[in-house]
């Protein structure tokens, strides 16, 4: 069946470092990739999606790729800041069924200033 | 527009109790989805309504779980005879779903289940 497999955390960094969070998937089929973040007390947030190969999804100063030759969707951020501090969960979905999300494990971020 | 809301937020119950929980989408979201997460772990998917149909069930579903969305508006979540091992966040989402392209699921709060 399809999984996602995301980067171990928790990750820390300083303020203002650059961001690599991996995720790579395994589907059967020609699945959407979405980011979701869930900050502290807060609930599951979309923070950016890709339909299709080659497609960038970007918000926030974040931004994946969807790569089909490599099967991955990784997370970039160039300058992060303290509010950035988060779980992030990499998660797809089959676009021809009933769009159930299959999520990865999530990994914890924490920048310090 | 106020978003996915669940109810209630937190539940504390003795194994072997029933409990509902219920969700509210977002209004003229023909879907609906409720997905549990242990800590640590990602959401895992439980079940889905298109309208007031279910859909699809997962084999984490056991016979002890129940769901329903009648009218096709809010939809509830059944446990019977719970267990320690039902202690979880469980999560609604909901979506709207027209013709092609990929809808995006919103989450409501969660509601948190403690099993004692």
């Amino acid at each position: 069946g399809d999984s996602v497999t995301q980067m171990e955390g928790p990750v820390t960094l300083s303020e203002e470092a650059f961001l690599t969070i991996n995720c790579t998937y395994t589907a059967t089929g020609y699945p959407s990739l979405f980011w979701y973040v869930q900050y502290p007390g807060e609930g599951l947030q979309l923070l950016l999606k890709a339909t299709k190969a080659d497609d960038k999804g970007s918000n926030k100063g974040f931004e994946a790729t969807y790569r089909k030759e490599t099967t991955s969707f990784h997370l970039e951020k160039g300058s992060v800041q303290v509010s950035d501090s988060a779980v992030y969960f990499c998660a797809l979905s089959d676009k021809f069924g009933n769009e159930k999300l299959t999520f990865g494990t999530g990994t914890r971020l924490t920048i310090i200033p | 527009d106020t978003g996915v809301s669940q109810d209630p937020r937190h539940k504390i119950t003795k194994r072997g109790q029933n409990v509902t929980f219920r969700c509210d989408p977002i209004s003229e979201h023909n879907r609906l989805y409720w997905y549990r997460q242990t800590l640590g772990q990602g959401p895992e998917f439980l079940t889905y309504f298109q309208n007031e149909a279910q859909l699809e069930k997962s084999r984490l579903l056991s016979d002890r779980f129940s769901a329903e969305r009648p009218k096709g508006s809010f939809s509830t979540l059944e446990i019977q005879r719970t267990e320690q091992g039902d202690s979880a966040m469980y999560l609604c989402a909901s979506s709207f779903r027209a013709g092609g392209g990929t809808d995006t699921q919103y989450f409501g709060p969660g509601t948190r289940l403690t099993v004692l």
